[in-house]
């Protein structure tokens, strides 16, 4: 009973290092996120796609990068780290974008940048 | 987007039901309630969610007011692994589906 899995669950990084975090989903889902939590800020959604191939802008993209090629896995990709990006990072997927369709997490991805 | 409001902690005794609070006086009639928890640690747990009618899981269940600006969310026997910080969330209807946490209610259940 998978669900959504984040690796790798913890890293630490050096400032203008790059890395890849990898989500994988095992329920078909066709929409896909990518969170970041900060404390006092709540979640805020950095990018999200809904299907393969397709990857759009949330509300925090600045310094990410996504890819979508195939619809089990979304990725998300730091090009140049920097200390602003210290976080716990949550991917979410769902069915779809209906309303009536819940948000699945997994158990996130705790990042420093030192 | 509606505004949720929620009691910032609350406390429940191991074994009792806990009945957690949540006002949306600004939802509209297409706007689902969602609850999800986080335990420390861990990623979002999604509970229930509903439109206008009551609904209930294995979980919880969730009661909506006739006029659906309150809703409440039941646990009905809670323990020690309930200990949370719960979110009651109005859905937004968008293309994407979003999804906006608010600060939530710790729940702490004492033994």
């Amino acid at each position: 009973n998978a669900g959504v899995t984040q690796t790798p669950k913890f890293r630490v990084l050096k400032t203008g290092q790059s890395m890849t975090l990898l989500c994988a989903q095992d329920m078909n889902h066709e929409y896909m996120y990518w969170y970041r939590q900060d404390p006092g800020m709540g979640l805020r959604l950095i990018h999200y796609s809904v299907g393969e191939g397709t990857t759009a802008k949330g509300e925090v993209p600045d310094g990410y990068n996504v890819s979508r090629l195939k619809k089990q896995n979304f990725l998300l990709g730091l090009e140049s780290a920097a200390p602003s990006q210290t976080s716990v990072y949550f991917c979410a997927s769902s069915y779809s974008q209906d309303s009536n369709q819940p948000q699945h997490f997994g158990d996130g991805t705790r990042l420093s940048i030192l | 987007d509606a505004k949720t409001t929620q009691p910032p902690s609350m406390d429940c005794a191991e074994g009792r039901a806990a009945n957690l609070p949540c006002n949306h006086s600004t939802i509209s009639g297409n706007e689902y309630v969602y609850w999800y928890r986080q335990i420390h640690s861990q990623g979002p747990q999604y509970i229930i969610h509903g439109l206008k009618n009551n609904e209930t899981n294995e979980m919880a269940s969730l009661i909506i007011t006739e006029d659906r600006k309150s809703s409440t969310l039941i646990l009905p026997h809670a323990t020690l692994r309930d200990t949370a910080v719960y979110y009651c969330i109005v859905r937004v209807v968008t293309s994407y589906g979003k999804l906006t946490f608010g600060q939530g209610t710790i729940l702490t259940v004492h033994p």
